[in-house]
């Protein structure tokens, strides 16, 4: 089984700025990994897949980038509704594994 | 619109079986596998397993073999996830989601299962 580690646990960001959220996999998934945002009482929300191609809807201040085995989600202007728990996902292989999580949170 | 609609919260005994409902409308049902996801209570995502709406094949987690079943009817363009011997750790929030080009792009609002005695 893939292993999927987020960093950091919580990452506290003031708006406006810019904020970087690392996912790695434990062994190589190439480019099958999908990033996803979700707020308290709601299910979660695709942002990107295939590392770096953002989903339908989703603004362009969200980047994804990365290959085999590292992974980054940068949101490049935090707003004030882009403070969440942000998932990451590998689809290299069944089963497929999420991250614990990154609590995006307002400084 | 495309949406996937989830029967609704359940409450259960330890040993008991649930059976979770996920109705797709807006697309077509038999294009698009479906996962199941749950998320215990202030915890993270947890995959269960993946069904092919077209055929009824499935692959489960290691975890959940045994104990879950996923099936499909396409009639009603539903499927449906059964958990058995259900105990106090499988009380969570369980979601079905459509895989399109490898992420889960849509979800269902979630059904929340609680195993009490």
């Amino acid at each position: 089984e893939i292993v999927m580690t987020q960093s950091p646990a919580t990452l506290s960001v003031s708006p406006g700025e810019r904020a970087t959220l690392s996912c790695r996999a434990s062994q190589s998934v190439s480019s099958n990994l999908a990033w996803y945002q979700q707020k308290p009482g709601q299910a979660p929300r695709l942002l990107i897949y295939g590392a770096s191609t953002r989903a339908t809807g989703i603004p362009a201040r969200f980047s994804g980038s990365g290959s085999g085995t590292e992974f980054t989600l940068t949101i490049s202007s935090l707003q004030s509704e882009d403070f969440a728990v942000y998932y990451c996902q590998q689809y290299n292989n069944w089963p497929y594994s999420f991250g614990q999580g990154t609590k995006l949170e307002i400084k | 619109q495309v949406q996937l609609v989830q029967s609704g919260a359940e409450v259960k005994k330890p040993g008991a079986s649930v059976k979770v409902s996920c109705k797709a409308s807006g697309y077509t049902f038999t294009s698009y596998y479906m996962h199941w996801v749950r998320q215990a209570p202030g915890q993270g995502l947890e995959w269960m397993g993946i069904i092919n709406p077209s055929g009824g094949s499935t692959s489960y987690a290691q975890k959940f073999q045994g104990r879950v079943t996923m099936t499909r009817d396409t009639s009603t363009s539903t499927v449906y996830m059964e958990l058995s011997s259900l105990r106090s750790e499988d009380t969570a929030v369980y979601y079905c989601a459509r895989v399109a080009l490898g992420g889960m792009d849509v979800w269902g609002q979630g059904t929340t299962v609680t195993v009490s005695s």
